[in-house]
Parts: C-alpha cells; sequence; structure tokens
C-alpha cells in the first residue's frame, strides 16, 4: 500500500492565482482531511469528508474549498492564492470513526508559498 | 474538546529513556489518549493510544495516571531518529473521527 499520497510537493503561486492540491489514499478509509500548519504551530483542520459525497467544514475552511467523488481522492482547491495561505498542507485519511483501534494516517504534505 | 498541556521542548542523550508528559485534566471518561510525532519535513505519524491502560508497542510505551488526568510517552532508548514534535491528542471514544493539534513537545536528541 502506498497509503496516503499528495502532490505536488511544492509550489509557488502568485497572488489571486488559482490551484488544486490533490490527495488520493489507497487504504479504502471512509474519511479524509485536510490540515494546514503554519511555522512552529501544529495541524490546524480545514475540511473533512466523511465519504464520497459528504465534506464538512473544519476550523480553518476560509478560502478553500474541496470535494468528493470517489472514496480515493479528496482534492483542496484555492481558488484566489492570498499570502496568509503559504502553509504545509497535510492530507489524511482514517476508518469509519470511533473505535479503539481507530487512528489517523497522514501523507508527506505540500508546501505552498503564495508571493 | 479536552484541552492538552506538554511542555515546549525536551532534550535527551541517544540512548537514554524519554519521558514527555501530558496533562489533561478535563479529560472525560471516553476519550483515548493518543499520540503523534511528525518528523521534520514530514507528516505526522501515530505513535500510541491508550484509554485507562498502560500500552506498550514497538515504538513506545504510554503510562497513563490512575485518575487519567496525565499521562507519559516513553521512549525507552531514544535514537537520532526519535527527534521529532510530539503531540498529545484526547479523542472522544464515539464518534471520534477528528483530532485537535496543539503545538507539541520538541523533542532533540543529543548523540
Amino acid at each position: 500500500n502506498a497509503g496516503v499520497t499528495q502532490t505536488p510537493k511544492f509550489r509557488i503561486l502568485k497572488i489571486g492565482q488559482s490551484m488544486t492540491l490533490q490527495c488520493t489514499q489507497d487504504m479504502n478509509h471512509n474519511y479524509m482531511y485536510w490540515y494546514r500548519q503554519d511555522p512552529g504551530m501544529g495541524l490546524k483542520l480545514i475540511y473533512y469528508s466523511v465519504g464520497a459525497g459528504i465534506t464538512d467544514k473544519g476550523e480553518v475552511p476560509n478560502g478553500y474549498n474541496v470535494s468528493r467523488s470517489t472514496t480515493e481522492d479528496f482534492p483542496l482547491r484555492l481558488e484566489l492564492a492570498a499570502p496568509s495561505q503559504t502553509s504545509v498542507y497535510f492530507c489524511a485519511s482514517s476508518p469509519l470513526a470511533g473505535g479503539p483501534s481507530w487512528t489517523q494516517y497522514f501523507g508527506p504534505g505540500t508546501r505552498l508559498l503564495v508571493l | 474538546d479536552a484541552k492538552t498541556t506538554q511542555p515546549n521542548s525536551m532534550e535527551s542523550n541517544e540512548e537514554e529513556p524519554v519521558h514527555l508528559p501530558c496533562n489533561h485534566s478535563t479529560i472525560s471518561g471516553t476519550d483515548y489518549i493518543h499520540w503523534y510525532r511528525q518528523l521534520p519535513s514530514q507528516g505526522p505519524e501515530y505513535v500510541i493510544h491508550g484509554l485507562t491502560s498502560n500500552v506498550n508497542n514497538r515504538m513506545a510505551s504510554l503510562a497513563i495516571a490512575e485518575d487519567r488526568k496525565s499521562s507519559t510517552l516513553i521512549l525507552h532508548r531514544a535514537t537520532l531518529r526519535d527527534a521529532a514534535v510530539y503531540y498529545c491528542i484526547l479523542r472522544p471514544m464515539e464518534y471520534g473521527n477528528k483530532l485537535v493539534f496543539g503545538a507539541g513537545t520538541i523533542l532533540r536528541v543529543k548523540s
């Protein structure tokens, strides 16, 4: 299993440009998540999805959009990039909620710089 | 979500045990205690979790206080590869499908 994969690894955007961060998991997990991590800080949840066609906002959703058309993929869209969106973005997945063995699996991250 | 408190940073010598503390005085009876770590330039990875009893796995041990208001992650022999940020996170047992990350503890390991 590749686990959770993210592309690209690094990207530079100009202010106002748009882009999509890709995330794919091959563990057949229902739940998928997008986090951002600013320097020296913990991760903050942007959006999450409990299954294909179902998404919900996390702590910091403004400026982002998501969709979930398949179990495997959960892309994150930035429509009008702003310098405040400079961050490292992590995608994660997990099996159904609850249960003693539940845990989350993270991708390697996408580093985004908005200039 | 119940809050956790961890030291900002800790330092250890290689080959020695490391005890990383976490306070969670407002923990509810059905919160799991999860530990994740984040190696430099990588995504977080699961380390261990527990509910009431102490837990051991190949990576670490988790010691949970009897009143569950604190816990300690134990790395039995720190290596340079264990240098990372360690996060202590509480997760509700039922329908707990999100993790709330604090700033964690930066562990530095000296050779």
